[in-house]
Parts: C-alpha cells; structure tokens; sequence
C-alpha cells in the first residue's frame, strides 16, 4: 500500500523560507508524478506544482512561479517542496499528492491524485 | 475566486439523490477531463471520481460523474450521513502555462 508521509509543522517568520518533505512508501516512486497542493483555513485547493521523479523536471503554477521550488532525492524517495518569501498568506496545509497513473505509461503527468500526504501546516506569524 | 464554479452548499437526507455542479470555461473543463475529490473534515482529499466518470477501486457505485461541454456534475445517491463532507471538482486548465484548477468547494450537509 502507497502511502505519503509528510513533515511536521512549521510556524516561520514573514519574509523566510519553508522546506517540507514528502516520504513515500509502498511503490515505485520514480516513475509517479507527485504535486504539491495547498489548503488555507477554511479555503479550497489550490494547486501549487508538480515533478516527475524520474525525469526530474518540475512544472509550476504561474502563481507560484519564482517563489516555490520543488525536487525529488530518489535515494530516499522523498519529495520536497521549498516556498520563499513567506508572508501571511502562505498560512495553509501543504499536501503532497501523487498521480495515479504512471508517467512512464502516460507519458506525462495525468493530474489526478489517488495517494495523499497528511498534510503540514505552515503558519506565517511575525 | 475559483476557476471552477461550485455552489457553496447542497443537502439532502438520508437516501435521496444530489448532484453537484461544477462550471467551467473551454480551457479546462472544455478541452479536459474533470476529477472529482471527497474531503471529510480534518482529512486530506480523497480521490472519488476520474477521468469525468471513472470510480477508482473501493468507492461505491453510488457516487458517478459526468460531463457535458463546460460543466460536469457529481450525483450521489442513496446518500448517507458518511457522505457529509466537502467536494471539490478539479481540472487541467490549458491557460496561464497550464495548471491544475480546482472549484471553490461545496459543503454536503445529510440532514
């Protein structure tokens, strides 16, 4: 069974920065897409960016574009999800998620997400 | 503001039908497929529905999706109170460099 074990909490100061790591279990971890999707209290999901371990390569939402940095050890089957320039808005629970279909057998990324950390949350507090 | 349109709330009591609806544009809904995400409170999302209408292994053919031009929908029937919960529809959007859009959420009380 898959399973996505995520980093603890975090509370950072405006203006850092905040690293969480997602460990994964279970499966092959290389050739499965895993994104990063944020939930401020009370809010939605949003949609941060993602990587294929296996390619190496990660793609972001504009939004996030410049601010958040995502990447893979596949030694250790944990991915990572590094945001900048936090401020009280990035107040949220990071998720991680993996894709359920292969990159390898989809040739891509297929954006639908059937494993999930159990999320960190981030608080952003001077 | 979402990208998709979901209303806020829906209800039902116990063993009757609802559907939720999700609104979109020709950039995500229109030109992709839509999946459907279940989260009970203080949980992470669970993926309920793919690929517009497709049930992963484990969850119950009471819940079905479909998708018609711009908007999709998802139907639960016989309704349980272990169905109170949030859902989200989501989708890729092909605008902005392309990225996975979600509706704003909406709240399922069973009465």
């Amino acid at each position: 069974q898959v399973q996505l074990v995520q980093s603890g909490a975090e509370v950072k100061k405006p203006g850092s920065s905040v690293k969480v790591s997602c460990k994964a279990s279970g499966g092959t971890f290389s050739s499965y897409a895993i994104s990063w999707v944020r939930q401020a209290p009370g809010q939605g999901l949003e949609w941060m960016g993602g990587i294929i371990p296996i390619f190496g390569t990660a793609n972001y939402a504009q939004k996030f574009q410049g601010r958040v940095t995502i990447t893979t050890d596949e030694s250790t089957s944990t991915a990572y999800m590094e945001l900048s320039s936090l401020r009280s808005e990035d107040t949220a629970v990071y998720y991680c998620a993996r894709d359920r279909v292969s990159a390898v057998v989809n040739r891509g990324y297929s954006y639908d997400f059937d494993y999930w950390g159990q999320g960190t949350l981030v608080t952003v507090s001077s | 503001q979402s990208v998709l349109t979901q209303p806020p709330s829906a209800s039902g009591t116990p063993g009757q039908r609802v559907t939720i609806s999700c609104s979109g544009s020709s950039s995500n809904i229109g030109s992709n497929t839509v999946n459907w995400y279940q989260q009970l409170p203080g949980t992470a999302p669970k993926l309920l529905i793919y690929s517009n209408n497709q049930r992963p292994s484990g969850v119950p053919d009471r819940f079905s999706g479909s998708k018609s031009g711009t908007s999709a929908s998802l139907a639960i029937s016989g309704l349980q109170s272990e169905d109170e919960a949030d859902y989200y529809c989501a989708a890729w959007d092909d605008s902005l460099n392309g990225h996975v859009v979600f509706g704003g959420g909406t709240k399922l009380t069973v009465l």
